[in-house]
């Protein structure tokens, strides 16, 4: 079982708040990525990292924003959480050419 | 773009009959594609890889087969059980980099 955390696992919160989204791993993977899922749909790349201090936006446009200061931690942070914001968000790493490796994901809802 | 289907949306058997679940994908320029797992409310749990120079891969009850020229990718679990009751999704690498693009999911329900 690959060592990939997320935090928290659910989060309700009201229109306007300031969220950051926790995801860390302890395998010493160099990429890390973020996606967004809707209930029964696919999953989009919303943000990816080749390492330390490289972060790219994915394929789906996202107002949210990623750092990664270090290898092991890849937050998320909503500046101005919406509605529009309310879907899962799942945290995943992998070395180069192999599988990717996935947390159990944050709920969000966004009131 | 690279487009990925998976059909059935949804499918039931009853415990023991094997199970087959599709996977299309519009564009052959692939490195490799896999299949993974996902229960309820939880992340995604890889069953296999299959890079694009193989045809097929096996671990226990799971083969995944990948025809890159037409296309399409096979999941066959033998001998279904209740605990294989999830959502099955695949994902094509699109480029050397890694970026993956998931098909929907196909969602299985084994019945005791």
């Amino acid at each position: 079982e690959a060592d990939i955390y997320q935090t928290p696992r659910y989060l309700v919160i009201g229109t306007g708040k300031k969220i950051t989204l926790e995801c860390s791993q302890t395998m010493g993977h160099d990429k890390m990525y973020w996606y967004q899922q809707d209930p029964g749909m696919e999953l989009h790349l919303i943000h990816y990292s080749y390492g330390v201090n490289s972060t790219e936006k994915g394929d789906l446009s996202s107002e949210s924003t990623v750092s990664r200061i270090r290898t092991e931690h890849f937050p998320l942070t909503l500046e101005s959480a919406r509605p529009s914001h309310t879907s899962q968000y799942l945290c995943a790493s992998s070395e180069m050419y192999e599988t990717q490796y996935f947390g159990p994901g944050t709920r969000l809802l966004v009131l | 773009k690279q487009e990925v289907t998976q059909i059935p949306a949804a499918l039931s058997v009853p415990e023991g009959e094997n199970l087959v679940l599709n996977c299309s994908f519009t564009d052959s320029a692939i490195y490799n594609l896999q299949w993974f797992r996902q229960d309820p409310g939880k992340g995604l749990t890889s069953l296999l890889l299959i890079q694009s120079s193989q045809r097929e891969q096996t671990s226990g009850r799971l083969n995944a087969s990948l025809d890159k020229s037409s296309g399409r990718s096979t999941l066959y679990i033998a001998a279904s059980q209740p605990g294989d009751s999830a959502t099955y999704l695949c994902a094509v690498k699109t480029d050397s980099w890694g970026k993956l693009q998931f098909g929907a999911g196909t969602q299985v329900v084994v019945t005791p």
